[in-house]
């Protein structure tokens, strides 16, 4: 079964600092990863996703991510951070190969501190 | 253009009683999917749609979780009877897709407490 660990449940960055939020997943075939950010009491926002091709996808408000497939990770970054960037981050993985629905790591609370 | 409508966002019942949520997705979208968000655990899917039909509920506590999807648009999640560890954020989403390349689109969710 596909699953996504956030090892992180606490990042914190100084404004004006890079940004790394680390995630790695487990399927079977060919992932389709995906990044959503929540904002408190909101819902999630798409931020970007890994279909097929260039590894480093770009995305939403400045944000990319890096797919490795060696080390079957899908890390999320952002060259220098904003204070409005804090806010709780979660990696997601669906296989494509199967039938599945859109698995949720635990997420990870971004702290961008001024 | 709309997003996903979601109402209440807040209810506060007490358990045994019952609750229900409603969901507009975004208009053409054939894929609606209710996920359950406890603090401090990612989204859970609860159930999928596709167009009227259920494509996956595997993950729902059937003897008390309840939905449906009224003509292929709205959707409505129920719970009865209502238990303490039902307290949550209950997402709905809509994707123009099935279960593709395509990413979901989210409302801002109901808030459930139950006492």
């Amino acid at each position: 079964a596909q699953s996504v660990a956030q090892p992180e449940d606490q990042v914190n960055v100084a404004e004006g600092n890079p940004l790394t939020v680390k995630c790695t997943y487990s399927v079977s075939g060919n992932p389709y990863l995906f990044w959503y950010v929540q904002y408190p009491n909101r819902g999630l926002q798409f931020l970007l996703k890994y279909i097929t091709g260039d590894n480093l996808v770009k995305g939403s408000y400045g944000f990319e991510a890096e797919f490795n497939k060696s080390q079957t990770s899908f890390h999320l970054k952002k060259p220098s951070a904003l204070v409005s960037d804090s806010a709780l981050y979660f990696c997601a993985v669906r296989d494509p190969s199967g039938n599945t629905p859109l698995v949720f790591g635990k997420g990870t609370r971004l702290s961008v501190i001024a | 253009e709309a997003g996903v409508a979601q109402s209440p966002r807040y209810k506060i019942i007490e358990k045994r009683q019952s609750v229900a949520f409603w969901c507009n997705p975004i208009s053409g979208h054939a894929t609606l999917y209710w996920y359950q968000q406890i603090l401090g655990q990612g989204p859970k899917l609860l159930i999928q749609f596709q167009n009227n039909g259920v494509v996956d509920d595997s993950q729902l506590p059937k003897d008390r979780f309840s939905a449906e999807r009224l003509k292929g648009v709205d959707s409505t999640l129920k719970i009865q009877p209502a238990k303490l560890e039902d307290s949550a954020v209950y997402l709905c989403a809509s994707s123009f897709l099935g279960r593709g390349a395509g990413e979901l689109f989210f409302g801002e969710g109901s808030r459930l407490t139950v006492l």
